[in-house]
This record gives C-alpha cells, structure tokens and sequence, in this order.
C-alpha cells in the first residue's frame, strides 16, 4: 500500500464548475498535509496546506481534511483552463524524520 | 527574494560517467530536501539536510549518489557511476525552521542517462 494514495486521472472538468480532487494517507500519525500544483515541465508548487480536521478556504481552494478517515481532498471553484495541472497530495510524517511523502499526481484538465 | 536554484537545468550523460547537480536553497533556510521523479512514479524523497548535517538520508538509492552541503549553503548531489535506472528530475527543496509550511521547490534537474 503506497503512503499517499491519489486516483492519477486525468479528470476531466468543465470551465466554471467544481474540480474535486481527493486523496488518502496510510499513517494516522501524520500531522501536515500540503496540495502542490505542478505545470508540465516545471516545479511543483505549494498551494494549500491544512494541519486540523475541517475545511480550509484559499480564494477558489478550498482543502478539506478528516483525519479519522485519513482523507484529504482540494476543491477548485470555478475552474479556469489555467487550473489545467498535476496536483499533488503530500504529507508530513512526523513520526519519522521531517520529510514529506507525495502521492503520484492527479492530472486535472479543465475543458472550455 | 531569490527562490531555489538548481544547475544545470538538463544533462544528458553515458552510462559509467558521473554528474554533479547543484542547488541553492533560499538564503538563509537550514533546511535542503532533495527529491527525485523517475517516469510515471510519485517524487520520492532522497535526503535532508539541517544546515551542513544529513538529518535523514534513507531514500538514497544505493552508494553510488553523494550529497553534500558543505557550510550549510548550497548543496551537491553527485551520482557515480550513472546508470540507466538514474534518469529523472532531480528535485531540491528547502524550507525555513519548521517544515509544516512546505517546501519552496526549484524547477529541477532533468538527468537523462543514455
């Protein structure tokens, strides 16, 4: 069982309505939870981050977090074809050594 | 405020020789992450440092990759000899005190090994 789990896509989503992206983590001790959108050919970058169960609201993000179920999901509203990315689920263990575990990407395409 | 460097952007090497990638963290942030993406998987983690010191290097593949961070600012990742299975980007990330922020991440070395 991989550490962070995400369904790799693509997913497809039209222009102005709700991208959901979700993601599942295998150790309940982890503390922190990150969302980085990653652009083909660049760097990823970080765009959420979340450490209580509940929702937190960014602008058009919106990360939402269960810790009982170790499940934590993005919200896009209003999707713009700008939103068109890889986004990456990653969490920190802080019950080994400081690093952060990523999941495999979700590709979102948003269609005009 | 300059984000993280890497160099070279790409590198394209034979198989047995060897390469040196070079990253500048954010002045001033102790701690430098390097990660890795080969094709189709995950960004694995590689090592971390807190300043000069390996805080933690269990994603190191095997003994034929080196990092160093000599002085506490920039760092090197050398791989010698390269084998096919290196090829990916190579990622470095650096982060101020404490992580549960995230990582600022550079745009990466792209290694191909032929």
């Amino acid at each position: 069982q991989k550490e962070v789990e995400q369904n790799s896509g693509p997913l497809s989503v039209p222009e102005g309505a709700i991208a959901s992206l979700n993601c599942t983590y295998s150790d309940r001790v982890s503390q922190s939870f990150f969302w980085y959108r990653q652009y083909s050919g660049k760097s990823p970058e970080l765009i959420m981050s979340i450490y209580s169960n509940g929702d937190k609201e960014d602008g058009r993000f919106t990360a939402q977090l269960n810790k009982a179920s170790q499940y934590v999901s993005l919200l896009i509203r209003d999707s713009q074809p700008s939103d068109s990315a890889t986004y990456l689920c990653a969490v920190n263990k802080r019950s080994s050594a400081s690093k952060i575990i990523f999941g495999s990407g979700t590709r979102l395409s948003i269609r005009p | 405020e300059a984000g993280v460097t890497q160099f070279p952007s790409h590198s394209v090497i034979e198989k047995g020789q060897t390469v040196t990638l070079r990253c500048d963290p954010i002045s001033g942030h102790d701690n430098l992450y390097w990660y890795r993406r080969v094709m189709g998987k995950e960004i694995k983690f590689l090592l971390h440092f807190v300043k000069e010191s390996k805080q933690d290097e269990s994603g190191m593949p095997n003994n034929r990759f080196l990092a160093e961070r000599t002085g506490g600012t920039y760092s090197t990742l050398k791989v010698q000899p390269a084998e096919l299975e290196d090829s990916g980007v190579y990622f470095c990330a650096s982060s101020q005190g404490n992580q549960d922020y995230g990582y600022t991440f550079g745009s990466g070395t792209r290694l191909t090994v032929v």
